[in-house]
């Protein structure tokens, strides 16, 4: 079985300035993908950033960030220039995949990191 | 296509009671997933169908769920004898094919059992 932690249940920024929120997942499986997940207040989950476990490259995805550290099964996100709008709920997850990097099933998520951005 | 849509989006009901709500998958998609999520917490996975099969279920499940998906597109989650422990957001996502690492997901119902 997979499990997910988020040792940060809480964590504030000012707008502009660059936060790293910590994940670390323990499974036995070599391939997977790994996601961070925002929830905002309205509470529709939006998928913000992907990593697939055979890539040693990290993601980026404009503002968002990745560092992948595969040996240590750690994914932290790091969100630079940080706006109002990324006040959110972050969920960490993790699914299977196969060698051909097809994933069918359930996500495992962790606990969630509130964030919030102050003006 | 607007996405994966969820009824109701609230749902008030007194212990004892049954509840079902409704999740529409985006309309390609033949895989269909259903989440629980307590307050503050992350979501916790209940089942899953590929087309109208469900192939697994969460131990989560008991018996006084059930969901169905008859016809491979829309699915329900029907919530027998209902308890104050199952108020939470249930939260239903589809995806495509092969593609379960692009789970996209809906607004959720948000159940509250009094």
């Amino acid at each position: 079985a997979q499990t997910v932690t988020q040792s940060q249940p809480e964590m504030s920024v000012q707008e502009a300035e660059t936060v790293t929120l910590s994940c670390t997942y323990d499974t036995s499986e070599n391939n997977y993908y790994l996601f961070w997940y925002k929830q905002p207040p309205s509470r529709q989950m939006i998928l913000v950033i992907r990593q697939e476990a055979y890539k040693q490259q990290n993601a980026t995805e404009n503002r968002f960030s990745v560092n992948f550290q595969k040996a240590a099964k750690s994914f932290s996100l790091k969100i630079s220039d940080s706006q109002l709008g990324d006040t959110a709920m972050y969920f960490c997850a993790f699914i299977k995949a196969n060698a051909g990097g097809t994933s069918y099933g359930k996500l495992t998520f962790g606990q969630g990191t509130i964030l919030t951005v102050h003006p | 296509d607007t996405g994966v849509s969820q009824n109701p989006r609230h749902k008030i009901t007194k212990r004892g009671q049954n509840v079902t709500f409704r999740c529409d998958p985006i309309s390609e998609h033949n895989r269909l997933y259903w989440y629980r999520q307590t307050l503050g917490q992350g979501p916790e996975f209940l089942t899953y169908f590929q087309n109208e099969a469900q192939l697994e279920k969460s131990r989560l499940l008991s018996d006084r769920f059930s969901a169905e998906r008859p016809k491979g597109s829309f699915s329900t989650l029907e919530i027998q004898r209902t308890e104050q422990g199952d108020s939470a957001m249930y939260l239903c996502a589809s995806s495509l094919g092969d593609r379960g690492y692009e789970q996209y997901f809906g607004p959720g119902t948000r159940l509250t059992v009094t």
